[in-house]
């Protein structure tokens, strides 16, 4: 059991919109990574925050942002929404920046119309 | 820029048969690759982790090896089972880039009574 919950499960938005998706970290985990899985690829990075720092960000533009609090619980928001932002947003978090193991949430499966 | 290619897309087995998962990445300078496995439409399962020093981990009927000069990896399983089915990603994490993981577009295996 990986402890790493993500809300919501599914989402529908028209394009334009902004979403909010939300991650609550595995207990005393303080490192957070979110990805962005779309039909059929792997996951691609989107960005990490440890101690409510980002810490290290892919090739995803500024409309993509994220904060973590100081329960180490994070939210990626997604503006100006695009089709091709339509995919499954995972989460995934970590004992420290430098933790190899990483544990992965459920997911929120997102469709942008 | 680190790539993580996996043969074959797809793959369709019996019941019994051993079967091997081939990943290859571009980049030798990886810290640690990881196989996981996703359910369809859920979160990543992570199966086995391999230290860049290492050169193979074995977990029940489960063997993956590494091979970092060539750039590849095998995941190995034996007497595959009907609840094997699964999509098998493998991922690597490039040194000195915190957790940041670089993952293939996966083998999905159905395998048959």
């Amino acid at each position: 059991e990986t402890g790493v919950t993500q809300s919501p499960t599914h989402l529908i938005k028209t394009r334009g919109q902004q979403v909010t998706l939300r991650c609550s970290s595995q207990s005393g985990h303080n490192t957070v990574s979110w990805y962005q899985q779309a039909l059929g690829q792997g996951p691609q990075f989107i960005f990490q925050y440890y101690r409510e720092e980002e810490n290290g960000r892919g090739n995803f533009p500024p409309r993509f942002s994220g904060l973590q609090f100081p329960n180490y619980s994070s939210e990626l928001n997604v503006n100006a929404l695009e089709l091709d932002d339509s995919a499954l947003y995972l989460c995934a978090s970590s004992l420290g920046a430098g933790e190899e193991t990483q544990y992965f949430g459920p997911g929120t499966r997102l469709l942008v119309l | 820029k680190q790539e993580v290619t996996q043969i074959p897309a797809a793959l369709s087995v019996p019941e019994g048969e051993n079967l091997v998962l081939n990943c290859s990445f571009t980049d030798s300078a990886i810290y640690n690759l990881q196989w996981f496995r996703q359910d369809p439409g859920k979160g990543l399962t992570s199966l086995l982790l391999i230290q860049s020093s290492q050169r193979e981990q074995t977990s029940g009927r489960l063997n993956a090896s590494l091979d970092k000069s060539s750039g590849r990896s095998t995941l190995y399983i034996a007497a595959s089972q009907p609840g094997d089915s699964a999509t098998y990603l493998c991922a690597v994490r490039l040194t000195g880039t915190a957790s940041k993981l670089t993952f293939g577009t996966g083998t999905r295996l159905q395998v048959t009574l």
